[in-house]
């Protein structure tokens, strides 16, 4: 069973550019967790998502960011007009079960902003 | 709110040598505490998870932590530390809540460096 997968592992993007990260998450697992994780700093939830549902958002910024995982296919996080204040390590965890306390985290992507 | 506090935000010691990363939460209901371990440029892999039941709780890679209740407490333990645990550690909080959603809020991070 394959784990949590997430590309691009590195992404590079100028200023005002759209920077798009991907996750697959485990097989049987249909709930999807967002974490943001700044240079020395600990993770940041962002988003929850079910099949086609964003159950909870209180994390993402209000604005440029946005979040989907649609019936088929990987979750999408899109940040649109990309600022250096962006870069960081994005990780992507799944889980089989709403609420779910046992989740498995991918490998991230790290969004680097010139 | 709930929010989580590591001590130490670096933790030297020797091989073989007994260490504890320590986790503070602050919380006005009961809460679900997790301890993850990241290697560099690596994704978090869980290594314990209290829910209920025993306070000693104990994980993969020879690793247990206690659960204290009064002194909102989470403090990770091992006996005897390898060079291969040198990582980052993380405690986290999940409220158990009726409409909990499962998102995990995670405490700075203690660098664990593991000396020959």
């Amino acid at each position: 069973n394959a784990g949590v997968m997430q590309n691009p592992r590195h992404l590079v993007r100028r200023r005002g550019q759209e920077a798009r990260l991907r996750c697959s998450p485990m097989k049987g697992h249909s709930h999807v967790y967002w974490y943001r994780q700044l240079p020395e700093e600990g993770l940041k939830f962002m988003v929850y998502l079910q099949k086609e549902n964003i159950i909870d958002e209180s994390g993402m910024p209000k604005e440029r960011f946005s979040a989907e995982f649609p019936k088929e296919g990987p979750s999408i996080l899109r940040i649109q007009q990309v600022v250096r204040g962006d870069s960081a390590a994005y990780f992507c965890a799944s889980s089989p079960l709403r609420g779910g306390h046992e989740q498995f985290f991918g490998p991230g992507t790290r969004l680097t902003v010139l | 709110a709930q929010s989580v506090t590591q001590l130490d935000s670096q933790v030297p010691v020797f091989e073989e040598a007994p260490v504890e990363l320590r986790c503070n939460y602050s919380s006005s209901v009961s809460v679900y505490l997790f301890w993850y371990v990241q290697y560099p440029n690596q994704g978090l892999q869980l290594l314990l998870k209290y829910l209920s039941g025993s306070t000693l709780v104990k994980g993969i890679n020879g690793f247990e932590a206690e659960f204290n209740k009064s002194q909102t407490s989470f403090h990770l333990r091992k006996p005897s530390v390898h060079i291969s645990d040198t990582a980052e550690y993380f405690c986290a909080v999940s409220p158990p809540t009726s409409s909990n959603t499962g998102k995990l809020i995670f405490g700075q991070g203690t660098t664990l460096q593991v000396k020959p």
